[in-house]
């Protein structure tokens, strides 16, 4: 069964530093990659996605991520992060040839520094 | 476009009373999903609908809870009886189809079992 690891529970970063929340996963088959975001007392918001192509993915608000399949991970990275990008960020993967459930990391906080 | 619709936003019961949470998709969103979102952890998958037939409930502990979407368009969770254990958030999403990438979530119900 396809599962994500984010191995850190919160990530402290001042603000107009680069930010990077890291991710590693694991499927039988070829996997399909997503961000969520999460701000306080809303639902999960897409960020971006990989499916296939170039492995350097680019999404909403800034944020980008970098699929390596050696290294089995898709960490999510910001070049300079604001304050408003606190918030609890979500991996998630999805195996390409099994089932289409959607499997969720337990998620990062991000506390952005003024 | 209007988001998922959710409610109740909160709601707190004794153990072993029932419960009910409500959903409306984003209209045009043939696929429903609910999700379980226990503090500290990702959300995990309860159910998910494709216009109103099931199509993954593995995970959906069948003794207590149950889903319908009777009309392929807004959908109820029930739990009956409620445990400690069911404390959680439901989150309930939508997509176009049932391997869209992209799911747009509602706000959630947080519910407390006493």
């Amino acid at each position: 069964a396809q599962s994500v690891a984010q191995p850190e529970d919160q990530v402290n970063v001042a603000e107009g530093n680069p930010l990077t929340v890291k991710c590693t996963y694991s499927v039988s088959g070829n996997p399909y990659l997503f961000w969520y975001v999460q701000y306080p007392n809303r639902g999960l918001q897409f960020l971006l996605k990989y499916i296939t192509g170039d492995n350097l993915v680019k999404g909403s608000y800034g944020f980008e991520a970098e699929f390596n399949k050696s290294q089995t991970s898709f960490h999510l990275k910001k070049p300079s992060a604001l304050v408003s990008d606190s918030a609890l960020y979500f991996c998630a993967v999805r195996d390409q040839g099994g089932n289409n459930r959607l499997a969720f990391g337990k998620g990062n906080q991000v506390v952005v520094i003024p | 476009e209007a988001g998922v619709a959710q409610s109740p936003r909160y709601k707190i019961i004794e153990k072993r009373q029932s419960v009910a949470f409500w959903c409306n998709p984003i209209s045009g969103h043939a696929t429903l999903y609910w999700y379980q979102q226990i503090l500290g952890q990702g959300p995990k998958l309860l159910i998910q609908f494709q216009n109103n037939g099931v199509v993954d409930d593995s995970q959906l502990p069948k003794d207590r809870f149950s889903a319908e979407r009777l009309k392929g368009v807004d959908s109820t969770l029930k739990i009956q009886p409620a445990k400690l254990e069911d404390s959680a958030v439901y989150l309930c999403a939508s997509s176009l189809g049932p391997t869209n990438e992209k799911l747009f979530f509602g706000s959630g119900t947080q519910l407390s079992v006493l």
